[in-house]
This record gives structure tokens, C-alpha cells and sequence, in this order.
């Protein structure tokens, strides 16, 4: 079973605009929402988390959006740039908890 | 980078062979996990490691086993490679604490023929 579902599986925007990716979660009881970056031919790399005590939160041109009643929770790239270009992980689990389930993985290319 | 080595980082086998991929951390951290990336799929879970000797599976286990002997090293064992277990490996670490804030390894790319 696919416990975060991620969309799009892939995204291209100019440079300057918003990118922006969805996940929606199905167990009530994870609290923790990370995103991973990752650039080809590399690991993700942690770049935002989240807890569902707050709604929003940012982190220079990235924002977290959460929406605990529709579980639900999107990544927000503001003013992109081509160095952006990378693959971009949600993921959920408990605080904790020591597994985290993934999404599917959105292909972000930012175009000059 | 935050001391995770894997390795080999590129190989190629043919069905049927055994397979192991190692990872070494030099962060002393409690938590190790395999997963594998595959596309449309994300991250997927292996196994994981929540201390010496101690294992667990995770979501896609099946025809794979692990063995952490040290606190350093966590090796994943394909007994006999599949052309399904074709795909890129990743190690991650994390500290007791914080359990779920993962570092991960360069990937290990495995080509199963």
C-alpha cells in the first residue's frame, strides 16, 4: 500500500516562477513531514520538515503547507532557480517513530 | 559529507548470483536503513537497523537479508539477484534521537542481467 501519494511526477517551470507539489498521507497517526532533496546522482538530502502544530512553514524560498483535516501537504518553491533542478521527496512518519514512508518522488527542471 | 560510505557504488551481476552491499558510517549513529529508489516508486524501505545485532524488516524485504555486526558497518545480501532487484540502493542514517531525520549515502547502482 502506498501510505503518501506525490504529484506531479514531474514539473517544468521558468525561472523566477512557483513550482509547487502535493502529498496527501492516509495514517492519522504520523506527525512528522519531511522533505528530501536530491540531485542526480547523490542522496536526498533533508531540506524542510514540518509538524501538524502549525500550518505553514518557511524556509527561504521554500514553504511547507499543511492541511491536518484533509491530510494533506505541499512543497512551495518560490522564485526558481535553475540550481533547484532536482528530484524532491515528501515523506511522513511519527515523530517517533524510526521508519519514514516516502512518496513517489516529483522531477522538478527549472528552465533559464 | 556526514561520514556514510557505500560500496560497491556501481555493479553489475547476473541472476542468480549472491550479492552484498555495504555501508559504513563513521557517525556512531544508532539507526541504519537500506532502501531502494525506483522510478514512480520513491524511496522504499528494506531493512533497518536499530542497533547491534538488532533488525527489522521494512515494506519490500522479500529476497533480501541484512547483518549488522558493528555499530559502523550494515550490510544488505541479496542470497540469489533477480532482475526485479535491479535498481539504486541507498543507506541512511540516523541518531537515537530524532530517529526520523535521515543522512543518506551516494547510492549504490546495481544492474542485475
Amino acid at each position: 500500500q502506498q501510505q503518501v501519494k506525490q504529484s506531479p511526477q514531474s514539473l517544468i517551470v521558468q525561472k523566477g516562477g512557483i513550482s509547487i507539489i502535493n502529498c496527501a498521507y492516509e495514517n492519522t497517526a504520523f506527525d512528522y513531514f519531511p522533505w528530501y532533496q536530491q540531485f542526480p546522482g547523490k542522496g536526498p538530502a533533508l531540506l524542510i520538515a514540518i509538524r501538524p502544530d502549525v500550518s505553514e512553514k518557511k524556509e527561504g524560498r521554500f514553504t511547507i503547507s499543511f492541511n491536518k483535516s484533509a491530510k494533506q501537504f505541499s512543497l512551495h518553491i518560490m522564485d526558481s532557480q535553475p540550481g533547484d533542478s532536482a528530484t524532491y521527496f515528501c515523506a511522513a512518519s511519527k515523530t517517533y517513530g524510526n521508519k519514514l514512508t516516502f512518496g513517489g518522488g516529483t522531477r522538478v527542471l527549472v528552465k533559464p | 559529507d556526514a561520514g556514510i560510505t557505500q560500496s560497491p557504488r556501481h555493479k553489475v551481476t547476473e541472476t542468480g548470483t549472491p550479492v552484498t552491499l555495504r555501508c559504513h558510517q563513521t557517525e556512531n549513529h544508532r539507526y541504519m536503513y537500506w532502501y531502494r529508489q525506483d522510478p514512480g516508486h520513491g524511496l522504499r524501505l528494506i531493512h533497518y537497523s536499530y542497533g547491534v545485532k538488532d533488525t527489522d524488516k521494512g515494506e519490500v524485504s522479500d529476497g533480501y537479508s541484512v547483518s549488522r555486526s558493528k555499530t559502523e558497518d550494515f550490510l544488505l545480501t541479496l542470497e540469489s539477484a533477480t532482475s526485479s532487484q535491479t535498481s539504486v540502493y541507498f543507506c541512511a542514517i540516523s541518531p537515537s534521537s530524532g530517529a526520523n531525520v535521515l543522512t543518506f549515502g551516494a547510492g549504490s547502482r546495481l544492474t542485475v542481467l
